[in-house]
């Protein structure tokens, strides 16, 4: 079975700081890697994901993620946010062959002024 | 596309009554899934229909709980009898199979909250 952790609940940054925000998983068979979004009282919508090729995927708003399978790690990043990225952020994994992610309880960004 | 439709957005209702959650997935999507998210255990999987087909509902919670999908274009969550730590937002989100890397698109949320 595969499993998500982000490892902060919180990260507090102000604007125009670079931000990374954590996500390692653990699977034995290859996987698919997503990061998703969710702004106050909306759902989630997809950011950007790994399928396959380049590690460095990037997404929309800015974001991009690199995979590194040896650390099975799946990092954001944006060199520069704005307040417009304070925002729930959420990690997942779906093994290939499989159609139920696993989703990590999710990163809390807070842009300050 | 207007995306993945769910009403009603906000639902208040007292103990014990029933609670029906309504679902209209992207329009070619075969695979929809209905989610609950709590501040205390995050983004649970409830059910999970592919084609129309219930393939995997280990995550409902009881047998207060039932999901339908009569047709290609619309799910329903039951809830009945409600309870208060039934109170959450419920998403659905709907896909099309392409081998397994499935985007999911979610929809906006219910908001549920049982008195």
């Amino acid at each position: 079975a595969q499993s998500v952790t982000q490892l902060d609940s919180q990260v507090p940054v102000f604007e125009e700081a670079p931000v990374e925000l954590r996500c390692n998983y653990s699977s034995s068979v290859s996987v698919y890697l997503f990061w998703y979004v969710q702004y106050p009282n909306q759902g989630l919508q997809l950011l950007l994901k790994y399928l396959s090729g380049s590690t460095l995927v990037k997404g929309i708003n800015g974001f991009e993620a690199e995979f590194n399978k040896s650390q099975t790690s799946f990092h954001l990043r944006k060199p520069s946010v704005h307040i417009s990225d304070t925002a729930e952020y959420f990690c997942a994994v779906l093994l290939r062959g499989s159609y139920i992610p696993t989703f990590g309880r999710g990163t809390s960004l807070i842009v300050h002024p | 596309d207007a995306g993945v439709i769910q009403s009603p957005r906000h639902e208040v209702t007292e103990m014990g009554q029933e609670v029906t959650l309504r679902c209209k997935p992207i329009s070619g999507h075969n695979s929809l899934f209905w989610y609950r998210q709590t501040m205390m255990r995050g983004l649970e999987l409830l059910i999970y229909f592919n084609n129309n087909v219930p393939i995997d509902d280990s995550g409902m919670p009881e047998d207060r709980f039932s999901a339908k999908m009569p047709n290609a274009s619309f799910s329903t969550l039951k809830i009945q009898p409600s309870e208060p730590r039934d109170s959450a937002v419920y998403f659905c989100a709907s896909s099309i199979d392409r081998g397994g890397e499935e985007t999911q698109y979610f929809g906006p949320g219910t908001r549920l909250l049982v008195l």
